[in-house]
Order: C-alpha cells, then structure tokens, then sequence
C-alpha cells in the first residue's frame, strides 16, 4: 500500500512569512496526526483529527497554527506568521483507528524540514 | 511535554554486539511503542508492548516492560550497520490515542 505523503520535502521562509503543509494519509486511516520534530528531540503532538474532527489540539500553538482536515482525508498545516523557533520537521503520520488505546501503530510520512530564517 | 526519558542518548558499538536503549516514564500507560528514525526520514514502527505484557519479541528486538518501575528496555541483537539511527520509545494513553515521545538514543554500529 502507498505511505503516507508529504509535500513540501524542504521549506525556507523568513520569520513573518506564512507556510503550509500538505499531507494524505493511507487510504482508510482514520485518524491523522501533524507532529513537530525540533532538531534533537522527539516528536512533539501538535494535533490529532479522528476523521473530519479534532481529537487533541492542546499543544497547537492557536495564535499561529491552524489545521484542517476537511472530507476526512487529507489535511494541511499553516503557520502565519512564523517565528525563528518553528524551524523544525513537520511529520504527519495517521492510523487506521485509536493506537494509544493498543490496537495499532502509527504510520508516519517523510516529513517537511523546515527552515525560518 | 515529553513523558519518556531515554537512556543513553548515545550509544555506539561495532557490528555483532547487542545494544540495549531504556526507556523510563511518569504516567499509567495503555502500550508502549518504539519506532526508529534514520537520518532525515520519518519514524517506523518496530513494535508495540501492551501494559499486561512483559516482554515481546520481533526478529532480532526483544522489548521488556516493567509497570511497576515505569520502564521499558529494547534490545537489538547482533546489530547490523545498518540499524544506525535514532530509536524512540512513545507511550499510548487516555482515551484519545495520543502517544508521547521519549527523547531518542542515538545508536551507531560500527562495521
């Protein structure tokens, strides 16, 4: 079966600028997760959709991030404005249902490195 | 907020010998889960323990948990070169299915 996709690979923008990431999760998954990924750390949870709705966006930082996952399938990440600190992997993953709850793993995409200058 | 700790962050050893990366955390989990990263790449899933489980197995892993000392230890046997990258433990709790990340150990083998 196809992974999950990512796009862009790699983005540079000034601090100020706006940006967004695109992800299509597995075909069937429901459950699709946008992680940040600063370099030496482990991934961090920004936001979780169960199908069209969202489950978890308590570490999103709200003032400049936003998310959508409209139909249920694919979803985008923006970030307007950005700051030097958002330099960062952006990983999206999705699973065919609720994995914390023991019933399956996560899958993740490539993800987007992105540089604010 | 990161609930896994993981020790060592590094590790390097030669081609053959067996690496061991530990994992400890603070909450009451559902599972616990380890994925590798290689160098500029997302996560893969290696394998998942769930909290009545105390040890699995998976090819050359072995995963051991110990609830009551919040712990979990992966152990790769006869390491090849090419299981260079970072491991990553996450635990899975709650309702929601959201999984926390440790902070990695970096693992190098040596050919």
């Amino acid at each position: 079966e196809a992974g999950v996709a990512q796009s862009p690979r790699y983005k540079i923008i000034e601090k100020r600028q706006s940006v967004a990431f695109w992800c299509n999760p597995i075909s069937g998954h429901a459950t699709l997760y946008w992680y940040q990924q600063i370099l030496g750390q482990g991934p961090k949870l920004l936001i979780q959709f169960q199908n069209n709705g969202v489950v978890d966006d308590s570490q999103l930082p709200k003032d400049r991030f936003s998310a959508e996952r409209l139909k249920g399938v694919d979803s985008t990440l923006k970030i307007q404005p950005a700051k030097l600190e958002d330099s960062a992997v952006y990983l999206c993953a999705s699973s065919p249902q609720n994995s914390g709850t023991g019933r399956g793993e996560q899958y993740f995409g490539p993800g987007t490195r992105l540089t604010v200058t | 907020s990161q609930q896994g700790e993981e020790d060592p962050q590094a590790l390097s050893i030669q081609e053959g010998e067996n690496a061991t990366m530990n994992c400890s955390y603070k909450t009451s989990i559902n599972n616990l889960q380890w994925y590798r990263q290689n160098s500029g790449r997302g996560l893969v899933h290696l394998i998942l323990i769930r909290s009545n489980e105390r040890e699995k197995h998976s090819g050359r892993l072995r995963v051991t948990l110990d609830t009551s000392k919040k712990s979990s230890s992966l152990l790769i046997t006869a390491s090849r070169a090419a299981d260079t990258a970072s491991y990553f433990c996450a635990t899975g709790s709650g309702n929601t299915g959201k999984l926390i990340f440790g902070q990695g150990t970096t693992l190098q083998v040596k050919p």
